[in-house]
């Protein structure tokens, strides 16, 4: 169970648009279509932004989104705005009632 | 709406072991997993293991297999974890987060965490 791989920090100016990929293998991300994202803001528990995959939670901005293909995942902040300025997980469903979390990514607003 | 309120912030001997509490307020663990999560300081998140209160089953990952222990008391809504053999590693918030039974991974209440210090 290796956590999944991710950008370690991407960054954009406000209104730009910023792409989180996360890698894993057909054991996890490849396998299932179980993974969500959550954002932490610092010293604070993280928070829920995508499920399945791509869905949204009620109260999650549209300006998030995510997607797959093949072993990797990818959540998409359009729009970005200072207050997105947070890391990013992302977690998969690896089969026997188990989880992974990724790497983390740090998301900076320029 | 359903808060998972956590036991306060402890600070324990190497080789010791530690016993954090997780308890629903406002709500109950019916249908719902919940797992627990581990962030060291400065690091990312680490997936420990889970319980799911209605059927009694835990799941653990292979890293924590045979030193955490995860149980949950439906009559008070309340679940534990319990990390035995402490090393300086173990010194981390360690959160509770509600789990949909339907999506594994989908945590979508947390618990405030408890921070864990380990230290001689």
């Amino acid at each position: 169970q290796s956590a999944l791989t991710q950008p370690r920090s991407v960054s954009g100016s406000p209104g730009q648009s910023v792409t989180i990929s996360c890698t894993g293998t057909s054991s996890d991300v490849g396998g299932y279509n179980y993974v969500s994202w959550y954002q932490q803001h610092p010293g604070k528990a993280p928070k829920l932004m995508i499920y399945d995959v791509s869905k949204r939670p009620s109260g999650v901005p549209d300006r998030f989104s995510g997607s797959k293909s093949g072993n990797t995942a990818s959540l998409t902040i359009s729009g970005l705005q200072a207050e997105d300025e947070a890391d990013y997980y992302c977690c998969s469903y690896a089969g026997s009632y188990t989880n992974v979390f990724g790497t983390g990514t740090k998301v900076t607003v320029l | 709406q359903v808060q998972l309120v956590q036991s306060g912030a402890e600070v324990k001997k190497p080789g010791s072991s530690v016993k954090a509490s997780c308890k629903a307020s406002g709500g109950t663990f019916s249908s719902y997993a919940i797992s627990w999560v581990r962030q060291a300081p400065g690091q990312g998140l680490e997936w420990m293991g889970g319980i799911i209160p209605i059927f009694g089953t835990t799941n653990y990952a292979q890293k924590f297999q045979g030193r955490v222990t995860i149980t949950a008391d439906e009559s008070t809504n309340t679940a534990y974890m319990e990390l035995s053999s402490l090393t300086s590693e173990g010194t981390a918030v360690y959160y509770c987060a509600r789990e949909r039974l339907q999506s594994p991974g989908v945590f979508d209440i947390w618990g405030q965490g408890t921070m864990v210090t380990v230290s001689s």
